[in-house]
C-alpha cells in the first residue's frame, strides 16, 4: 500500500523562528491535505493541495503539492506557542479517495 | 466545512465489552470513514461507511470486531467488539462532502479498556 515519510518527527524551536516539515510518498498522489492536532482533539485541516506545483497560504502557513507528486512540504513563519501540536500530512491517489498519513510532526515553540 | 461531532467523547470499558460511538454531521456528505490513532501513533483507516450497504473495510479490520452502520447521509456508528486492552485507542469519525474534496474530522472518542 502507499506509505507516507514525515519529518521531522520532532521539533523544538523558539518562539517567532520559521518551520519547515515534509511529506515524501511512495507513490504518486493527487492530493495532499497537512493537519493539526491538539491534544483530546481530532485534527484540524490547514491547508488542501490539488495540483502539482501548487502553492498554496493560510495566514502564516504554506504549503506547496511536488512536481513529482510524490512530496509535499509545510512551512510556518514566525512561530509563535499556540503553533504547538502534531501536524499531519495526509495524501491520497486513485479514485478511492482514501487518505494515507503520514506519523507526524511534533512541533514545540519555547516562549 | 461540514462539523462532525462525536459520541461518547470517552469512556473507560471493562475487558469483553462492546461500545458503539455515534458520529453526527451537521450536513450531508457523500463519505464517511472511521480512523483509529493508537496512543502516540499517526491515523489508520478502519473502513469507509456506506451508506444503506456493509462497510468497506481496510486489511486487518473485520466486520464482526468494528460492525459500522450508515443509515443516512448525515449518521454513522462504530462499535467496538470483545473489546481488550490492545483496543484503547482514539477513534475517529470523519467525512468528506465531495469525491475529491477536504476530509474533515470529528472531535474523537477515547476508549481505554481495562
Amino acid at each position: 500500500g502507499q506509505q507516507l515519510n514525515q519529518s521531522p518527527q520532532s521539533m523544538f524551536i523558539q518562539e517567532g523562528e520559521d518551520v519547515s516539515m515534509n511529506c515524501t510518498s511512495s507513490s504518486i498522489f493527487n492530493t495532499w491535505l497537512w493537519y493539526k492536532q491538539d491534544p483530546g482533539e481530532g485534527p484540524v485541516l490547514l491547508i488542501a493541495l490539488y495540483k502539482a506545483g501548487e502553492l498554496t497560504s493560510n495566514g502564516r502557513l504554506t504549503a506547496q503539492f511536488g512536481i513529482t507528486r510524490k512530496d509535499s512540504f509545510l512551512n510556518i513563519s514566525a512561530s509563535i506557542p499556540s503553533d504547538v501540536g502534531i501536524y499531519f500530512c495526509a495524501g491520497s491517489g486513485g479514485s478511492n479517495y482514501k487518505l494515507t498519513f503520514g506519523k507526524g510532526t511534533l512541533l514545540t515553540v519555547n516562549p | 466545512s461540514a462539523v462532525i461531532s462525536q459520541k461518547p467523547s470517552r469512556d473507560i470499558c471493562q475487558r469483553g465489552t462492546s461500545l458503539t460511538i455515534q458520529c453526527q454531521v451537521d450536513s450531508q456528505v457523500t463519505m464517511m470513514f472511521w480512523y483509529r490513532q493508537q496512543p502516540g501513533q499517526s491515523l489508520t483507516l478502519i473502513a469507509t461507511a456506506n451508506q444503506g450497504s456493509e462497510a468497506t473495510y481496510e486489511s486487518g479490520f473485520v466486520i464482526d470486531k468494528f460492525p459500522i452502520s450508515r443509515p443516512n447521509l448525515t449518521f454513522s456508528t462504530l462499535t467496538v467488539s470483545n473489546m481488550s486492552p490492545e483496543d484503547s485507542s482514539i477513534y475517529l469519525c470523519s467525512g468528506r462532502d465531495r469525491g475529491i474534496g477536504e476530509l474533515f474530522f470529528g472531535e474523537g472518542s477515547r476508549l481505554t479498556v481495562l
